[in-house]
């Protein structure tokens, strides 16, 4: 039985650079969320997903942000031309059923930029 | 406008005591979900507990029990007899009916010293 998976676990970039992460959700779960949590912060909310629509994106994902689950399956978090403000923990959650459900979360992916 | 408050930032309690982790609501809406979540040092959240606006009955799993008051927008958590396995951070969190996302308060650190 697998849990949610990330990659890359960690990721060290120059600013500028553009990066991209992965995300696998428990298979069959039809929503997918992404969350960002800086030290000693709680996660906060990026954007989730319904099978492939992108259904809310919060204001915090400006537009060098983008995220795709183009089948429905795994998603895709890009930032483009990072900032030493983008460094933080990226955490990925799936969750099935009632959209109220519990979600359960992967490892993260920690951004470093320089 | 939805928030959630964990007043307490660090708490200390040596094994085998009692500690109380307390949480704090706001909401607008009638129908809500409210969650806790382990974030141990390894980093990855780990699902607890979910309840609704509409049950307020206290609830107890093992060494866990919470205390959930709609009358003072309060989700409490205590620990029985705590172990240093307990030590963690721990996230209360809120979401909305018909809107999946969590809105997570900051933690509150717990160290349980042997």
């Amino acid at each position: 039985d697998t849990g949610v998976s990330q990659n890359p676990r960690h990721k060290i970039t120059k600013r500028g650079q553009n990066v991209t992460f992965r995300c696998d959700p428990i298979s069959e779960h039809n929503r997918l969320y992404w969350y960002r949590q800086t030290l000693g912060q709680g996660p906060e909310f990026l954007t989730y997903f319904q099978n492939e629509a992108q259904l809310e994106k919060s204001r915090l994902l400006s537009d060098r942000f983008s995220a795709e689950r183009p089948k429905g399956s795994f998603s895709t978090l890009e930032i483009q031309r990072t900032e030493q403000g983008d460094s933080a923990m990226y955490l990925c959650a799936s969750s099935a059923g009632s959209l109220n459900n519990e979600q359960f979360f992967g490892p993260g992916t920690r951004l470093t930029v320089l | 406008a939805q928030k959630v408050t964990q007043a307490q930032t660090e708490i200390s309690v040596v094994e085998k005591e009692d500690v109380t982790l307390d949480c704090v609501y706001e909401t607008r809406d009638t129908t809500y979900y409210l969650f806790w979540y382990k974030q141990p040092p390894s980093g990855e959240l780990v699902f607890l507990i979910r309840r609704n606006s509409f049950d307020e009955q206290n609830e107890i799993s093992g060494r866990y029990s919470w205390n959930f008051q709609k009358s003072t927008s309060s989700f409490n958590f205590t620990i029985t007899a705590s172990q240093v396995v307990d030590s963690a951070v721990y996230f209360c969190a809120l979401s909305e009916e018909r809107r999946g996302k969590l809105i997570f308060g900051q933690g509150t650190e717990l160290s349980v010293k042997p």
